[in-house]
């Protein structure tokens, strides 16, 4: 069983100021990590993954994320925010049996000018 | 950039009615799958699809909903007999190969609205 708890429905941070999302995740074996970003009226795009290897993963625009064993966690990081980060963002795992994701419910981020 | 295409991107149907959403995916991708995303709650899997048959169904993919490929590019989903609550956002994705996780592409949505 797999399973992805988001802390925060909503985030609100300042332009220029750290964005971190946190996620957790529970999987009976070792995960594949993904976030995924989804702008209003549009569909769901890749940001980052871990599947193996290195475990600070290097997204597009500026993010990456940590996976950490220890703690079952995969938070999603960006140093400096910028207003085009306003969207929704989801955490989710899959196990090396399958490509079904189990999502998170998902962190909206609002950027302050 | 190759995309997986829905139609129609918005659908407003009456209960009882018949519902096919349309799925073109990436064109040499091999695994095919719906989400759905109620208002507000979580992404939900339902149904995963690979060489002509389904390969896994979650519980809400009941008697009520079925898949098709009828034609070797589109990908189809049918609610037989829509209710209230099947109001939400539909997401196909596809993805090239199977295990190990690879990128899942998934298309802008089919957001259906029963009244």
């Amino acid at each position: 069983a797999q399973s992805v708890t988001q802390l925060g429905s909503h985030v609100s941070v300042s332009e220029g100021a750290l964005v971190l999302l946190r996620c957790n995740y529970s999987s009976s074996v070792p995960p594949y990590l993904f976030w995924y970003v989804q702008y209003p009226n549009q569909g769901l795009q890749l940001l980052l993954k871990y599947t193996t290897g290195a475990t600070l993963v290097k997204g597009i625009n500026g993010f990456e994320a940590e996976f950490k064993k220890s703690e079952t966690s995969f938070h999603l990081t960006k140093p400096s925010a910028h207003m085009s980060d306003a969207a929704e963002y989801f955490c989710a795992v899959t196990q090396a049996a399958g490509n079904k994701l189990t999502f998170g419910g998902g962190t909206r981020v609002l950027v302050k000018p | 950039e190759p995309e997986v295409t829905q139609t129609p991107s918005h659908q407003v149907t009456q209960m009882g009615q018949e519902v096919i959403l349309r799925c073109v995916p990436i064109s040499n991708h091999l695994y095919f799958y719906w989400y759905r995303q109620i208002l507000g709650q979580k992404v939900e899997f339902l149904v995963s699809f690979y060489n002509n048959e389904i390969s896994e169904k979650s519980e809400i993919f009941d008697d009520q909903f079925s898949v098709e490929r009828p034609d070797g590019s589109n990908f189809t989903l049918k609610i037989r007999s829509t209710k209230l609550e099947d109001s939400a956002m539909y997401f196909c994705a596809s993805i090239l190969a199977g295990p190990p996780a690879g990128e899942l592409f998934f298309g802008e949505g089919s957001r259906l609205t029963v009244l």
